[in-house]
């Protein structure tokens, strides 16, 4: 399957600790995404990587949250002491280059913060 | 502030029923207009809409961008039972030359009963 991949599929952490998630772009993407969504609301974005350049990061991105993309394939998404309102399912995207090209989803990582 | 409507937010139908889904925006510097359907984990990309007025078609789904009333149909005849899911509409801008920071509505959640 050369789908968008996402690891853990489930997190389940305690409140404090720090967590990294990891996503696999499809190969040939060199565009990817970070979005986070709650129950009953759609997708909100967070960042986006062009190959390795983050160049847009949401206000919702805060101190606590980093993403890195070094060599332009996969990426990783860290929250640093984690909140209780993390609690979340965290999704990821790419795209190919091109003007119009639609974003294509992994399947997320589920974040639960007790 | 940007933003995306969706109405119904949730829907039960019939097998065999057709059913119109809608979405209004408000955004500045519209680039595109996205569908997705959403199961239990990755929305998954339906149709992307970018000139008012032409339809886009796939099996029983259609959908069409309306610039003039900001606004989008989603249309599924003959539903079936797989259609159930939450189908999700967004909004692309014109913004550091991304297609990723999309605006997401909340979504509206389809059942259809056998």
């Amino acid at each position: 399957d050369t789908g968008v991949s996402q690891n853990p599929r489930h997190k389940i952490t305690k409140r404090g600790q720090n967590v990294t998630f990891r996503c696999d772009p499809i190969s040939e993407h060199n565009r990817l995404y970070w979005y986070r969504q709650t129950l009953g609301q759609g997708p909100e974005f967070l960042t986006y990587f062009q190959n390795e350049a983050q160049l847009e990061k949401s206000r919702l991105l805060s101190d606590r949250f980093s993403a890195e993309r070094p060599k332009g394939s996969f990426s990783t998404l860290e929250i640093q002491r984690t909140e209780q309102g993390d609690s979340a399912m965290y999704l990821c995207a790419s795209s190919s280059p091109g003007h119009h090209s639609p974003l294509h989803f992994g399947n997320g990582t589920r974040l639960t913060v007790t | 502030e940007d933003k995306v409507v969706q109405s119904p937010l949730s829907l039960v139908v019939h097998e065999g029923d057709t059913v119109t889904l809608n979405c209004s925006y408000e955004v500045t510097n519209f680039r595109s207009l996205l569908w997705y359907k959403q199961e239990k984990k990755a929305p998954t990309f339906l149709f992307m809409l970018t000139s008012s007025g032409i339809e886009k078609k796939s099996g029983r789904l259609s959908s069409i961008l309306d610039k003039k009333e900001l606004s989008s149909i989603l249309n599924i005849t003959a539903t079936q039972t797989g259609d159930s899911a939450i189908y999700l509409c967004a909004v692309a801008m014109n913004y550091g030359g991304s297609q990723g920071n999309l605006i997401f509505g909340k979504g509206t959640k389809l059942s259809v009963k056998p």
